[in-house]
């Protein structure tokens, strides 16, 4: 497996401009999770979703990022619009827990989107 | 609310010697313990899990153990090498979701 895919890499964009951050999980996984990490405040949960439903998003920050996940192998994060503030990097992880949920959960990492806000 | 704690912030070491990464967390009502290691630039990998019942872990040369009473976890790296330098996470699952600590960055030098 190619393990969490994210897209993409590296963002600049301008203040007030729309992002979108993609994701793909590992296949088979029930669970997929974004984080947002920064110097000061570390990493933190956003949103996590199971099953594609979004079970907790009191991790995001303003009404001005959503999530989605339209399928079991995609999902979006989206701001709109962006502030210098949201300068981070932007993680993806899933894990498969099943019936196990939550004891046996193993979390793996996409290599993570550097998001730049100008 | 959960908060983790690791210490130290850096440690810079000369290449084979052992050493003891540390992680304390304020609610000891854990699921289980994640350590991860991060590279400059890149994601997460998972080194070693910890379910709240077991006391210790052991891959290759890292073994993590686990004192869920008293809310502390440490990570032993035997015979340090120069790829062993990266930032260290621990990170908790309480209430569902996982709480990380800020990090150790690792130096190891040749």
């Amino acid at each position: 497996d190619a393990g969490v895919i994210q897209s993409p890499r590296h963002e600049v964009t301008e203040m007030g401009q729309e992002v979108t951050l993609r994701c793909k999980p590992i296949s088979g996984h029930d669970y997929l999770f974004w984080y947002r990490q920064t110097m000061m405040r570390g990493l933190e949960l956003l949103i996590y979703f199971n099953n594609n439903v979004p079970i907790d998003d009191s991790g995001m920050p303003e009404d001005r990022f959503s999530a989605k996940m339209p399928n079991a192998s995609f999902s979006t994060l989206k701001i709109q619009p962006s502030e210098p503030r949201d300068s981070a990097v932007y993680f993806c992880a899933s894990s498969f827990a099943g019936a196990s949920w939550p004891v046996y959960n193993e979390q793996f990492f996409g290599p993570g989107t550097r998001l730049t806000v100008l | 609310k959960q908060e983790v704690t690791q210490i130290p912030a850096a440690l810079s070491v000369p290449e084979g010697e052992n050493l003891v990464l540390n992680c304390s967390f304020t609610d000891s009502a854990i699921y289980n313990l994640q350590w991860f290691r991060q590279d400059p630039g890149k994601g997460l990998t998972s080194l070693l899990l910890i379910q709240s019942s077991q006391r210790e872990q052991t891959s290759g040369r890292l073994n993590a153990s686990l004192d869920k009473s008293s809310g502390r976890s440490t990570l032993y790296i035997a015979a340090s090498q120069p790829g062993d330098s990266a930032t260290y996470l621990c990170a908790v699952k309480s209430n569902y979701k996982l709480t990380f600590g800020k990090g150790t960055l690792l130096t190891v030098n040749p």
